[in-house]
């Protein structure tokens, strides 16, 4: 999983508690993106980052805020988790050096169940 | 909304045959990539195609580009029961980087 880490990697919540997921990368890349997985959906981008302090909002941002406060690390936060934040949740990172054939290397996931 | 939209959902096959999978997107690219996804695990990039390129090969794998269709296929010659997973297609947008957005995916089987 190309020096990305996760974690946790499982977690059970209840609804209305704050949950912190985190990502951890080694590669120096610039940008960092949480996407979610579920049934029939596919993946989708929730937010990413480019830099620092620098980020957006992806298609399915509502109930997340994010944090990169350092080039390795990214936060994603569910302020009140609810039950349909109950998904798979994966980190990715891509070096950003080119629109055209920038790539992205996942990490190996994070199962969140909120009751 | 997805951007990509593949075809089929699902497919089985046996071992040596040739497995296509197709993808649909709506906006415009620049560029597509094809992803897979073994059970459990995160996303591994199989291969890109630049939006003014039309073919592409990598080993076992052809990928092709219509952009006028906005259309894309996947085509794994000679699959082994490794093949297994899904696979997904994604369009690679934005001004810098690489905003991805995914189909859901056709899981491949491949029968011994």
């Amino acid at each position: 999983d190309a020096g990305i880490t996760q974690s946790p990697r499982h977690k059970v919540t209840e609804t209305g508690t704050p949950v912190t997921l985190r990502c951890h990368q080694t590669e120096n890349h610039r940008y960092m993106y949480w996407y979610r997985q579920d049934p029939g959906h596919g993946l989708r981008l929730i937010h990413y980052s480019y830099g620092v302090k620098d980020t957006d909002k992806g298609e399915v941002s509502d109930g997340y805020s994010v944090s990169r406060s350092k080039t390795e690390d990214f936060l994603l936060t569910l302020e009140s988790a609810t039950s349909s934040q109950t998904s798979v949740y994966f980190c990715a990172i891509s070096e950003g050096s080119s629109r055209s054939t920038d790539t992205q290397y996942f990490g190996p996931g994070t199962r969140l169940t909120v009751l | 909304s997805q951007q990509g939209e593949e075809d089929p959902q699902a497919l089985s096959i046996q071992e040596g045959e040739n497995a296509t999978m197709n993808c649909s997107y709506k906006t415009s690219i620049n560029n597509l990539q094809w992803y897979r996804q073994n059970s459990g695990r995160g996303l591994v990039h199989l291969i890109l195609i630049r939006s003014n390129e039309r073919e592409k090969h990598s080993g076992r794998l052809r990928v092709t580009l219509d952009t006028s269709k906005k259309s894309s296929s996947l085509l794994i010659t000679a699959s082994r029961a490794a093949d297994t997973a899904s696979y997904f297609c994604a369009g690679g947008s934005g001004t810098s980087g690489s905003r991805l957005t995914f189909g859901e995916g056709t899981q491949l089987t491949v029968n011994p």
